[in-house]
């Protein structure tokens, strides 16, 4: 069975501060791609990023980090230096090779506080 | 920049109407999805096309939704005698190399 889990439901940190959003995942399947997207309050879905099961590289772009292990099924986010312009839900979510169907984890309400 | 559109923005339907949710996909993309999110909850799967056939369904895709591609161009999302617990944000997708493109999302909200 393919499943997302992200334990995390909501964080609040201060401005300035790192935090890390957790996402473990479960598939049958050894080519998948795994995906975060940001949902602002405005509600908009925005993509963030890919993963390959075959490219264990961690990844950043800007104050985006991504840690992705095989061997503990973990797809974790990092953000540095947070803003207040990062508060949104955070979903991480899976897909197999066919990208036939995507499976959401139930996301990370992330408020950064002035 | 090419994007994902969705009409109408806001739905509102009494229990047991039928509604027609519409999206305009990016062109060229052969990957389209409809999900569906319960206000404050998941993001959930509904159906996949590829290459203008259906290619999953979920166990939430009853016969109570189906779905069209009227004109070979845009999709549209059937739900037929909509109930309460239909009230949702609807959301199409689009997929291409990379990245999954979301329209900005239908609200149905079924009185």
């Amino acid at each position: 069975a393919q499943k997302v889990t992200q334990a995390q439901t909501e964080i609040s940190v201060v401005e300035k501060e790192d935090v890390t959003l957790d996402c473990v995942y479960e598939t049958r399947d050894t080519t998948y791609y795994l995906f975060w997207y940001k949902q602002p309050p405005s509600g908009e879905l925005v993509f963030l990023i890919r993963r390959n099961s075959f490219d264990e590289q961690n990844e950043i772009s800007g104050r985006y980090s991504w840690n992705f292990q095989k061997s503990t099924s973990s797809f974790n986010f990092t953000i540095t230096a947070s803003q207040v312009v990062d508060s949104a839900v955070y979903f991480c979510a899976l897909t197999g090779y066919n990208f036939n169907k995507f499976y959401f984890g139930s996301g990370t309400k992330l408020n950064v506080k002035p | 920049e090419p994007e994902v559109t969705q009409t109408p923005s806001h739905q509102v339907t009494q229990m047991g109407q039928e509604v027609i949710l519409r999206c305009v996909p990016i062109s060229n993309h052969l990957y389209f999805y409809w999900y569906r999110q319960i206000l404050g909850q998941k993001v959930e799967f509904l159906v996949s096309f590829y290459n203008n056939e259906i290619s999953e369904k979920s166990e939430i895709f009853d016969d109570q939704f189906s779905v069209e591609r009227p004109d070979g161009s845009n999709f549209t999302l059937k739900i037929r005698s909509t109930k309460l617990e239909d009230s949702a944000m609807y959301f199409c997708a689009t997929y291409r190399g990379h990245e999954q493109y979301f329209g900005p999302g239908t609200r149905l909200t079924v009185t």
